[in-house]
């Protein structure tokens, strides 16, 4: 079975600075996606990013970037010149890429924006 | 708008008394999923279907049921609330290619008294 495990129940920023949230995952699989998610207080989930576990390049999206530790089993997403709007519960998220029926969620990172 | 729409978006009810949480997606998406969070634990997943008339257990299945009768629908079902299902359901869907990961709808806050 995999486990995700997010250590930080909670970070702060201050605004316009670059925060990092942890994320390591257990699995014997070798192929598999990797996600951050965040819901804001309106409870939506969003899909951040998105990691292919046979790619070796960091995923990137704008201000958010990933770094893929694949043997190292880490998988932490950076957020770069922080800004109120990304106050939120963050959810590193693990999936099979062979029948993958389901996304393994860890306990979520709360990150608060301070002005 | 490609979506996953889930109703109601809140609920309070009595134990023992049967509910159903509605879900519907417009994307055509073979793979439908149930989940809820609760804090500390994440989200779970309760059920999914990976099309219709295919159903299976997911992480915690006990006290619900589903139904896949059309490829877009995918309702759970309470037969018989009780206190602990108190929580923040989220319906989910996915495409058969899993790269893009699911697509949520906006969440069901319920309550068991």
């Amino acid at each position: 079975a995999q486990t995700v495990t997010q250590s930080q129940p909670e970070m702060s920023v201050q605004e316009a600075e670059t925060v990092t949230l942890s994320c390591t995952y257990d699995t014997s699989e070798n192929n598999y996606y990797l996600f951050w998610y965040k819901q804001p207080p309106s409870r939506q989930m969003i899909l951040v990013i998105r990691q292919e576990a046979y790619k070796q390049q960091n995923a990137t999206e704008n201000r958010f970037s990933v770094n893929f530790q694949k043997a190292a089993k880490s998988f932490s997403l950076k957020i770069s010149d922080s800004q109120l709007g990304d106050t939120a519960m963050y959810f590193c998220a693990f999936m099979k890429r062979r029948y993958g029926n389901k996304l393994v969620f860890g306990a979520g990172t709360i990150l608060r924006v301070k002005s | 708008e490609a979506q996953v729409t889930q109703n109601p978006r809140y609920l309070i009810t009595v134990t023992g008394k049967k509910l159903t949480v509605t879900c519907s997606q417009n994307m055509n998406h073979e793979y439908m999923s149930w989940y809820r969070q609760d804090p500390g634990l994440g989200l779970r997943q309760i059920y999914y279907s990976m099309n219709v008339e295919v159903t299976d257990k997911g992480d915690v299945p006990e006290g619900y049921k589903v139904s896949r009768k059309e490829k877009r629908n995918f309702p759970l079902i309470l037969e018989s609330p009780s206190p602990n299902q108190t929580s923040l359901y989220f319906c989910a869907s996915r495409a058969r290619n899993g790269g893009y990961g699911y697509t949520f709808g906006s969440g069901t806050r319920l309550t068991v008294v």
